[in-house]
């Protein structure tokens, strides 16, 4: 399984954008980027998933560069609402075996007026 | 209905007591999971079925014995605990790959957690 590296914690401004970037050098060709929301004492949330370049939803983007050795989930003009641990976990898909999604340490973010 | 559900919310133990966790989900998945969060810590995968078979035990201790009785639910049986297993446990449950048929997905559905506390 790829490792992943995120900054422990993030500060904004409520309005702004955030980046919150992954490092997983030791990706593998079937491994897709997943990133989860958790706020405390809540199960974490499926924000967006993706394999390679751009991948945009209603509450997200993220970007993927050609090597797929880091990827940034982006969050456009952030709201305190957004105060959470944010996830990044990379995976393999249709491997015939349950998934193992291992979480890393996950960033912090903390918005503020 | 996407949505996983885990019984009850707060559980309060001795360490001599046998309780069991409960989860439930109908979105017709066939992976389950059990994670162990403690606190300002990330989830810590504990075990994994797949298919109603369990397929990943991350070694761990036998006082926990997870049960999948049908694709819909999961059971987590808690025997004999110390005061260190005190933790949020949550569920989750995921569309797997699909044994050949197609691409899976890696996207997991939580419950809302378990807060378990063992005096």
């Amino acid at each position: 399984l790829a490792k992943t590296t995120q900054p422990i914690s993030m500060d904004s401004y409520e309005g702004q954008e955030v980046n919150i970037t992954c490092s997983h050098n030791n990706i593998a060709t079937n491994d897709y980027i997943t990133w989860y929301q958790q706020f405390p004492s809540q199960g974490p949330r499926f924000i967006i998933q993706g394999y390679k370049t751009k991948v945009t939803n209603e509450v997200a983007s993220l970007f993927i560069p050609a090597d797929r050795k880091s990827s940034t989930l982006s969050l456009p003009r952030v709201s305190l609402s957004d105060t959470a641990v944010y996830y990044c976990l990379v995976g393999a898909i249709n491997t015939g075996t349950a998934s193992k999604l291992t979480f890393g340490t996950g960033t912090r973010l903390q918005v503020t007026l | 209905d996407t949505e996983v559900t885990q019984t009850p919310k707060h559980l309060v133990m001795g360490m001599t007591n046998k309780k069991s966790l409960k989860c439930e989900q109908h979105m017709g998945h066939r992976a389950m999971y059990w994670y162990k969060q403690k606190a300002k810590k990330p989830p810590e995968l504990m075990f994994v079925y797949s298919y109603e078979k369990l397929s990943i035990n991350e070694s761990v201790p036998s006082r926990f014995s997870p049960e999948c009785p049908n694709s819909s639910l999961l059971n987590l049986h808690l025997h004999a605990l110390q005061p260190e297993d005190s933790a949020l446990y949550l569920c989750a449950s995921s569309q797997d790959g699909q044994m050949g048929r197609g691409k899976g997905n890696t996207e997991a559905f939580f419950g809302q957690g378990t807060r378990l506390t063992v005096v």
